[in-house]
């Protein structure tokens, strides 16, 4: 069975940093593109950013590009993604979600998401 | 950026009755869109892909139709588990989702 399991949500002030994990398991995790995924509270699905299995292919939402980082540790079947300099507006759940080897933006599996809240 | 849009933002439906969603794609993502369901407190899950393709589990009540620009998911006969927000989502390229319709008991 495929789980996700994201951490690392946090109540954080404006303009500090964050790291959140996501841990994989049910499957070769290094054979699949993952995302990152995020929903203000009340609000849609907004996508963040995206890793190949790699590492060669990386992108980002322009709302995010120059704060974030998204890296993956395939040997410890891991995606991570850095937050810096975060803002009021980046206060969401964040979901780690896997894609299909066949369409790498058909987001198949999804985890349960961890809060992210930046607030003074 | 292709943007998805979606119709309506709500709709009431009576247990039992047909719900048709829209969605369209502000350019041609050929067959490749999804929708997905999300209820209160859970992950979205993913329903349909490639316009048409239910995932397996998926109740055969939930269809899905379109290609290019214009989609459609339909829900023939709505059970009281349908009762959720549904969201479109291109990936043609980078992902790029709908705002959702809310559909709700009426």
């Amino acid at each position: 069975e495929v789980q996700l399991v994201e951490s690392g949500g946090d109540l954080v002030q404006p303009g500090r940093s964050l790291r959140l994990s996501c841990a994989g398991s049910g499957f070769t995790f290094k054979d699949y593109v993952f995302h990152w995924v995020r929903q203000a509270p009340g609000k849609g699905l907004e996508w963040v950013s995206a890793i190949s299995g790699n590492s060669g292919s990386i992108d980002y939402a322009d709302s995010v590009r120059g704060r974030f980082t998204i890296s993956r540790d395939n040997a410890k079947n891991s995606l991570y993604l850095h937050m810096n300099s975060l803002r009021p507006d980046d206060t969401a759940l964040y979901y780690c979600v896997k894609g299909t080897t066949r369409h790498w933006s058909l987001l198949e599996n999804w985890g349960q998401g961890t809060l992210v809240t930046v607030s003074s | 950026e292709i943007v998805m849009t979606q119709s309506p933002a709500t709709l009431s439906v009576s247990p039992g009755e047909r719900a048709t969603l829209s969605c369209w794609a502000s350019q041609s993502v050929s067959s490749n869109l999804a929708w997905y369901q999300q209820k209160p407190g859970q992950a979205p899950r993913l329903l349909i892909y490639e316009a048409s393709t239910r995932v397996t589990g998926i109740p055969a009540r939930f269809s899905g139709s379109g290609s290019g620009t214009g989609f459609t998911l339909t829900i023939s006969s709505l059970q009281s588990e349908d009762f959720a927000v549904y969201y479109c989502q291109q990936y043609n390229h980078w992902p790029t989702f709908g705002r959702g319709t809310k559909v709700e008991i009426k």
